[in-house]
């Protein structure tokens, strides 16, 4: 079946510090690859998404790229603010019914 | 345009009870899913909703049941409750225009279940 292989957590950066958060996943098909971020007692809001290989997706200085050759969806950003701190899972969907979640990444950045 | 609500935010039950959770999706969707999130389970499929029909169900029991309503709203159900039902309760809608998985699902803030 589907599934989707983060990053073990929790990681703590300094403000400004580069970010990478992997992503690999196993899907027959084409899935759409998505990240969500979750902040302390909130549901799942949409980071970015890419719904086709080679597409990057993008979303308040977050950056992704759909990798079907490594079937990878690794997250980045350059430059790490503290309200960044969250917990930030990768997900991919095969068909409109379901989503499949990684297990979720905690980042922490100080000040 | 308003999110996703689910009612209520906070439920506390006794081991045996039953339970309804309610959620409204955004306007113009008419797929809704469920999912249960635990610190040991992470986010875990339940059921999926589209026109009234559930579509596809995750492997939980059978005291897990939801439906949906004409207005796209829905209610998930759980029966005899145990202290592993304990558990972050998200529903999330989407606009499913192709139906090929493109589109994104927008989430609700949850409901927070505790069993005692």
């Amino acid at each position: 079946g589907d599934s989707v292989t983060q990053m073990e957590g929790p990681v703590t950066l300094s403000e400004e510090a580069f970010l990478t958060i992997n992503c690999t996943y196993t899907a027959t098909g084409y899935p759409s690859l998505f990240w969500y971020v979750q902040y302390p007692g909130e549901g799942l809001q949409l980071l970015l998404k890419a719904t086709k290989a080679d597409d990057k997706g993008s979303n308040k200085g977050f950056e992704a790229t759909y990798r079907k050759e490594t079937t990878s969806f690794h997250l980045e950003k350059g430059s790490v603010q503290v309200s960044d701190s969250a917990v930030y899972f990768c997900a991919l969907k095969r068909s409109a019914r379901q989503l499949t979640f990684g297990s979720g990444t905690q980042l922490t950045v100080l000040p | 345009k308003a999110g996703v609500t689910q009612t209520p935010r906070y439920l506390i039950k006794t081991r045996g009870q039953q339970v309804t959770l309610s959620c409204s999706p955004i306007s113009g969707h008419r797929s809704v899913s469920w999912y249960q999130q635990t610190p040991g389970q992470g986010l875990q499929f339940l059921f999926e909703y589209f026109s009234e029909t559930q579509r596809n169900k995750g492997n939980f029991p059978g005291r897990f049941s939801g439906r949906q309503f004409s207005n796209s709203r829905s209610e998930m159900n759980v029966s005899t409750l145990e202290l592993g039902d304990s558990a972050l309760y998200l529903c999330a809608s989407s606009f499913e225009a192709t139906g090929w998985g493109d589109t994104e699902a927008f989430f609700g803030q949850g409901t927070r279940l505790t069993v005692v």
